[in-house]
């Protein structure tokens, strides 16, 4: 499968944990972004990578929220001290580089849903 | 601050033909029209993009009208499995300002026997 994948695919913690989220993009994907899905609405932006450099970051993006993509690669989303209101599907996606695509394409993966309790 | 409005729900039945249309006002010049489809538990998928005039994919068709203020999905002969929440977007794909691309609400499309 060479499509964008996403671990755990659902995680449950309780208020105040620390939790990570990994997107693996497709390979030769240069932009990588993480939205946010809450019940009934569609995705909300949360930041986007071009590489290994995070580019932009929504204001949706607290302080608890960080992301990175080292290598230019896989990318982790992690949130600490974990609220109820943190509670949804967190999306990755990722696309081409601008230079190499014509309709700017996001290709998600399946989302990690998360349950804060 | 929305860039597009759409109904929030439609409900057709299989084999009929499917409009979905969407009202962006305030389009810029570099911006395009793009479509996606979201199921259950999944990530969105591009369906269809256009500029002006009209699109056809294997999919859908795109209709978008001279002033560009409105566009129109348009699904032919549906069936069950296009149940789905579909998503209209305006962004330049040229654009390197990433958080242009937003998501409203999208249209949640429901299918009957």
């Amino acid at each position: 499968d060479t499509g964008v994948s996403q671990d755990p695919r659902h995680k449950i913690t309780k208020r105040g944990q620390n939790v990570t989220f990994r997107c693996d993009p497709i390979s030769e994907h240069n932009r990588l972004y993480w939205y946010r899905q809450t019940l009934g609405q569609g995705p909300e932006f949360l930041t986007y990578f071009q590489n290994e450099a995070q580019l932009e970051k929504s204001r949706l993006l607290s302080d608890r929220f960080s992301a990175e993509r080292p290598k230019g690669s896989f990318s982790t989303l992690e949130i600490q001290r974990t609220e109820q209101g943190d509670s949804a599907m967190y999306l990755c996606a990722s696309s081409l580089d601008l230079a190499a695509t014509n309709t700017g394409e996001l290709f998600f993966g399946e989302g990690s849903r998360l349950t804060v309790l | 601050l929305a860039k597009t409005t759409q109904p929030i729900s439609m409900d057709s039945y299989e084999g009929q033909e499917v409009n979905i249309t969407c009202s962006h006002n305030n389009i810029a010049t570099n911006d395009y029209i793009t479509w996606y489809q979201q199921f259950p538990s999944q990530g969105p998928r591009f369906i269809i993009q256009g500029y002006k005039t009209k699109v056809t994919n294997e999919v859908a068709s795109l209709f978008i009208p001279a002033d560009r203020k409105s566009s129109t999905l348009s699904l032919p002969r549906v069936s069950l499995s296009d149940t789905a929440v579909y998503y209209c977007l305006v962004d330049a794909p040229q654009d390197s300002s990433a958080s242009k691309i937003i998501f409203g609400s999208g249209t949640r499309l429901s299918i009957r026997p």
